[in-house]
């Protein structure tokens, strides 16, 4: 069973810094593209950021700078550093795998609040 | 800024049949943007319906299809049942590595 577990969310101060991690289970996690897709409360959708099986990273303007995604094949993980958080990176986290976008984890909690 | 414009809401009656449509700000949709939907419902992570404009997950209901109508991304629901209630994603990829998604299409089965 496919299975990806997101981990690291929780309230911190503005222009602070968190690291999410995503754990990936059930598949060869080295041949796929993943990525992170954020949600605010009652809002749409947010590509984060995305890294391919080569190690490419690709951000949008919006987080471009403060995000790094990263990964670590052997651990079957999926990281993003958050950066100079703001109230406008408060949202809901998921780790998604693959060009398809097939499997979404169960999201974590990142609230950026003083 | 990139744009992409979903229907905010639309009423479908169950059995009945509704198109949600998904624009790009740039011009008309095609392919080469890889059309993804999505399906939504409160409290849950998104769930993959349609991936490449047209191609089903393993797990998508026949009664979901995917197509290019008009210039633009489209989701056609045939044979609706209630439990189709949900919100609507899609996402488009810019030929820059960018990915953006619409707005979402608010489907209310009554």
């Amino acid at each position: 069973e496919v299975q990806l577990v997101e981990s690291g969310g929780g309230l911190v101060q503005p222009g602070g810094s968190l690291r999410l991690s995503c754990a990936a289970s059930g598949f060869t996690f080295s041949s796929y593209d993943m990525h992170w897709v954020r949600q605010a409360t009652g809002k749409r959708l947010e590509w984060v950021s995305t890294i391919d099986t080569a190690g490419d990273t690709y951000y949008p303007g919006s987080v471009k700078g403060r995000f790094t995604i990263s990964r670590e094949n052997v651990k079957n993980s999926l990281y993003l550093q958050m950066n100079s958080l703001g109230a406008g990176d408060t949202a809901v986290y998921y780790c998604v795998r693959g060009s398809a976008y097939s499997a979404w984890g169960q999201g974590t909690l990142v609230t950026v609040s003083s | 800024q990139t744009v992409v414009t979903q229907e905010p809401s639309l009423t479908v009656s169950p059995g009945g049949t509704v198109t949600l449509t998904c624009a790009s700000s740039t011009g008309a949709v095609t392919s080469g943007y890889y059309p993804n939907w999505f399906q939504q419902k409160p409290g849950q992570a998104p769930r993959a319906l349609i991936y490449s404009t047209s191609y089903k997950h393993s797990w998508t209901p026949a009664r979901f299809s995917g197509s290019l109508l008009g210039g633009k991304a489209a989701l056609t629901l045939s044979g609706v049942q209630p439990e189709d209630e949900a919100e609507y994603y899609c996402l488009l990829y810019y030929g820059d590595a960018q990915r953006v998604f619409g707005g979402g299409t608010k489907l209310t089965v009554l």
